[in-house]
């Protein structure tokens, strides 16, 4: 089984500028989550999506949003960039969207200039 | 509120020694599940392993072994005759139970940096 895809895997963007981060799960997971790593913060969560519907939120402006399409593909967008949003941008999904252990994808890593 | 804490910030050995990496956690949820995530330097964070707050029986698998105490709060995870390739940033995690009873998100640990040298 292939698995978690993100694209692109680098990115370098202005800031103020939108970017699109794109998710595809292994096949068969429904749930997907999305979370930032950075050096001064660590890893924090973004959002879960489970049939499409989004379950969960971290604490993020609302710079920050997602959707889950009908094949749990996701995306993740950020609008006007900051520095600070420089990032590794890393996807996980989850079989049943329950207890089960999330898979993590290669990451998006974004700069912002 | 949730929180992993994991002291060592870097840990350096020789190979074929062995080390732990310490994890504290603090939930108010009864039904949670701990994980451990090693990343290499690729980025890609590799689930190793869950366990749920139920079953606090030890784990071994190969030359990792993970002991969870409750009564401590305590997640621990050693590996045996450590090897180069196990350097890595190692994380643990929290799951959060939502009222559905189904868990959601993580909650990570600062994370352990394991060299290994020759």
């Amino acid at each position: 089984k292939a698995g978690v895809t993100q694209t692109p895997r680098y990115l370098i963007k202005t800031r103020g500028q939108q970017v699109t981060l794109s998710c595809s799960p292994i096949s068969g997971h429904r749930s997907v989550s999305w979370y930032q790593q950075t050096p001064g913060q660590g890893l924090q969560f973004l959002f879960e999506y489970f049939s499409e519907t989004q379950r969960n939120k971290g604490n993020f402006p609302g710079r920050f949003s997602g959707r889950q399409f009908s094949n749990s593909r996701s995306e993740m967008n950020v609008s006007t960039l900051e520095l600070g949003d420089s990032a590794l941008y890393l996807c996980a999904s989850r079989h049943a969207g329950g207890r089960d252990e999330q898979y993590f994808g290669p990451g998006t890593r974004l700069t912002v200039t | 509120a949730q929180k992993v804490t994991q002291a060592q910030t870097e840990i350096s050995v020789v190979e074929k020694e062995d080390v732990t990496l310490d994890c504290v956690y603090e939930t108010r949820d009864t039904t949670y599940y701990l994980f451990w995530y090693k990343q290499p330097p690729s980025g890609e964070l590799v689930f190793l392993i869950r366990r749920n707050s139920f079953d606090e029986q030890n784990e071994i698998s190969g030359r990792y072994s993970w002991n969870f105490q409750k009564s401590t709060s305590s997640f621990n995870f050693t590996i045996t005759a450590s090897q180069v390739v196990d350097s890595a940033v190692y994380f643990c995690a929290l799951s959060e139970t939502l009222n559905t009873g189904t868990a959601s998100k993580l909650t990570f640990g600062t994370g352990t940096r394991l060299q290994v040298t020759l």
